[in-house]
């Protein structure tokens, strides 16, 4: 069974742009949550979904998003970057909301100059 | 709030020797409690997880933790490290949005 894939694995992008990252769970699971991990902040969670609802959300600006669509897949965007959102993001997914075991994509490694 | 404490940012230990990770957390209740590593440009891989049960718990690569009520702690250890484990080590607490520790960085001198 094939793991947690994200694309793309990384990106490089200026002030003020937008970005989307896309995450596919492992086949069956449901549920995804992606996290911000900065050397500043560490490992930090940024929202959850399941069946195409945002069930939690972490203390993030609205500049972040996200979405899911029905296969589980699911992407989230950044609007109007900062420096600060240079970080790797990293998605998540286990079988259900209520499963306390997640699986870990490798990561997209966003830069913003 | 839950929250997690690693108080060791590096540890540098020879190969071949045991090591012992620190981890402490707050938690309301009987807490989830998790170990993962992470190796350089990848994700997270679960170690192991604490639920309930044998405080003691075995995982994978030959890591068990060890769940102390009484210290609010939920230690790493592996009684003979091998260079390949020289990687970050996340402690966390809770349940399916578990609260991360700032990370234990792992380096195996030969």
């Amino acid at each position: 069974k094939a793991g947690v894939t994200q694309t793309p694995r990384y990106l490089i992008k200026t002030r003020g742009q937008q970005v989307t990252l896309s995450c596919s769970p492992i086949s069956g699971h449901r549920s995804v949550s992606w996290y911000q991990q900065t050397p500043g902040q560490g490992l930090q969670f940024l929202f959850e979904y399941f069946s195409e609802t945002q069930r939690n959300k972490g203390n993030f600006p609205g500049r972040f998003s996200g979405r899911q669509f029905s296969n589980s897949r699911s992407e989230m965007n950044v609007s109007t970057l900062e420096l600060g959102d240079s970080a790797l993001y990293l998605c998540a997914s286990s079988l259900q909301p209520s499963d306390n075991e997640q699986f870990f994509g490798p990561g997209t490694r966003l830069t913003v100059l | 709030a839950q929250s997690v404490t690693q108080p060791d940012i590096h540890i540098t230990v020879s190969e071949g020797a045991s090591l012992e990770l620190r981890c402490n957390y707050s938690y309301g209740a009987t807490p989830y409690l998790f170990w993962y590593v992470q190796s350089p440009g990848q994700g997270l891989q679960l170690l192991l997880k604490y639920f309930s049960g044998d405080t003691l718990v075995q995982g994978i690569k030959g890591f068990e933790a060890e769940f102390k009520r009484s210290q609010s702690s939920f230690n790493l250890r592996k009684p003979s490290v091998h260079w390949s484990d020289a990687a970050e080590y996340f402690c966390a607490v809770g349940s399916y949005i578990p609260t991360f520790g700032r990370g234990t960085s792992l380096i195996v001198h030969p």
